[in-house]
């Protein structure tokens, strides 16, 4: 079974709407961790936010924001004001403490910002 | 600070050929991974190390792929015989340790043609 789902394949956006990529994530480990991911042309995965399980604060880091919520297993990621240069795949993870931590990806959001 | 470092960026090579890769990590990350991605999917753990030891192999088809860390800095990823659904682009990583809090850090990939 997927233990992280992004089921959107694809999104087109126009330049400066704001776009949602989604997560779905499932695990039975209290301890686990969430990661979002951008891997640009260039083919070099990016490191953008990281999540653990007792944290559903809410983040935001300038146009970048996430919505945590383990009630739904949700680890939602929004661009506000898209720009080109957002264009990439973006990649949801999550790491549990039960399988030695290693990182579970999700099969990818690709992102297309037109300007 | 000097990023994960890869060579070769691309190989093409028939099938039935063997193939090396070189992983060269950031200068005191302990743990480094690993990664099979085939196009248009997410990155795929082969192998974990944690200094110079094997920490997951679980995914790695031991029967062509092989992989060691000597002295626990470098790496290499051997394919021995390659086939063709080995095409795809390997990806390391790596990170402080193997715990699930720590992001990993990517190198730009080896993309892996097989003919």
């Amino acid at each position: 079974a997927q233990k992280v789902t992004q089921a959107q394949t694809e999104i087109s956006v126009v330049e400066k709407e704001d776009v949602t990529l989604d997560c779905v994530y499932e695990t039975r480990d209290t301890t686990y961790y969430l990661f979002w991911y951008k891997q640009p042309p260039s083919g070099e995965l990016v490191f953008l936010i990281r999540r653990n399980s007792f944290d559903e604060q809410n983040e935001i880091s300038g146009r970048y924001s996430w919505n945590f919520q383990k009630s739904t297993s949700s680890f939602n990621f929004t661009i506000t004001a898209s720009q080109v240069v957002d264009s990439a795949v973006y990649f949801c993870a999550l790491s549990e403490a039960s399988t030695g931590n290693q990182f579970y990806f999700g099969t990818g959001t690709s992102l297309t910002v037109i300007p | 600070e000097a990023g994960v470092a890869q060579s070769p960026r691309y190989k093409i090579i028939e099938k039935r050929q063997s193939v090396a890769f070189w992983c060269n990590p950031i200068s005191g990350h302990a743990t480094l991974y690993w990664y099979q991605q085939i196009l248009g999917q997410g990155p795929k753990l082969l192998i974990q190390f944690q200094n110079n030891g094997v920490v997951d192999d679980s995914q790695l088809p031991k029967d062509r792929f092989s992989a060691e860390r000597l002295k626990g800095v470098d790496s290499t990823l051997k394919i021995q015989p390659a086939k063709l659904e080995d095409s795809a682009v390997y990806l390391c990583a790596s990170s402080w340790e193997w715990t699930g809090f720590n992001e990993q850090f990517f190198g730009p990939g080896t993309r892996l043609t097989v003919l």
